[in-house]
């Protein structure tokens, strides 16, 4: 099986400015990396997916990620947040050896201060 | 394109009685998967399906039961509920076409509350 940290579980930033939210996984096989947003009492939808090709990945709403191999990293970046971004954000993996199975994170809740 | 939809939305059960947890997906997926969602535990996989006809035990199955009726619908069955079943269940689909480790579609979610 597969895991999945997400370091932070909670991260206030104020608006405009960058934000970093950070995820790790435990893979030595060939893996596909998501991150979801999910809004309150609402399901998870898709922000990005890296599954080859480029390490810096471009997804909705001005966020970006990287997949770094050498430290199972996937961070997420977003260089000036809004209000609206304000959310939960899950980070998942799936690999070559798991066939279609996902596995989530903990999630880290983004709060936009005004 | 409705996507995946779950019903029902809220639920409330006493603790000992049953349900099922209805799933379809309309995108021709494969793979559907149950999911629960508790603070602080992010999401855990309950069950899945790689394809109709089968389903396999994710990481926390106990207490449940699912059918994968035909290539649409998934269901997730609680036989006798207990309050530790109180949590978000998400359905989602996967693998359009045969290709695999694509991303997962999600419906909006079943709140269920067992007292």
């Amino acid at each position: 099986a597969q895991s999945v940290t997400q370091l932070d579980s909670q991260v206030p930033v104020f608006e405009e400015a960058p934000v970093e939210l950070r995820c790790n996984y435990s893979s030595s096989v060939s893996v596909y990396l998501f991150w979801y947003v999910q809004y309150p009492n609402q399901g998870l939808q898709l922000l990005l997916k890296y599954l080859s090709g480029s390490t810096l990945v471009k997804g909705i709403n001005g966020f970006e990620a990287e997949f770094n191999k050498s430290q199972t990293s996937f961070h997420l970046r977003k260089p000036s947040v809004h209000i609206s971004d304000t959310a939960e954000y899950f980070c998942a993996v799936s690999a070559s050896n798991t066939g279609n199975q996902f596995y989530f994170g903990t999630g880290t809740s983004l709060t936009v201060i005004p | 394109n409705a996507g995946v939809t779950q019903t029902p939305k809220f639920q409330v059960l006493k603790t000992g009685q049953s349900m099922t947890l209805q799933c379809a997906q309309d995108m021709n997926h494969n793979s559907m998967y149950w999911y629960r969602q508790d603070p602080g535990m992010g999401l855990r996989l309950i069950y899945y399906s790689a394809s109709e006809g089968t389903t396999d035990k994710g990481e926390v199955p106990n207490g449940y039961n699912v059918s994968r009726l035909n290539k649409r619908e998934f269901s997730l069955r609680l036989e006798s509920a207990a309050p530790s079943q109180t949590s978000v269940y998400f359905c989602a689909s996967s693998d359009p076409d045969g290709r695999m480790n694509t991303e997962a579609f999600f419906g909006q979610g079943t709140r269920l509350t067992v007292v």
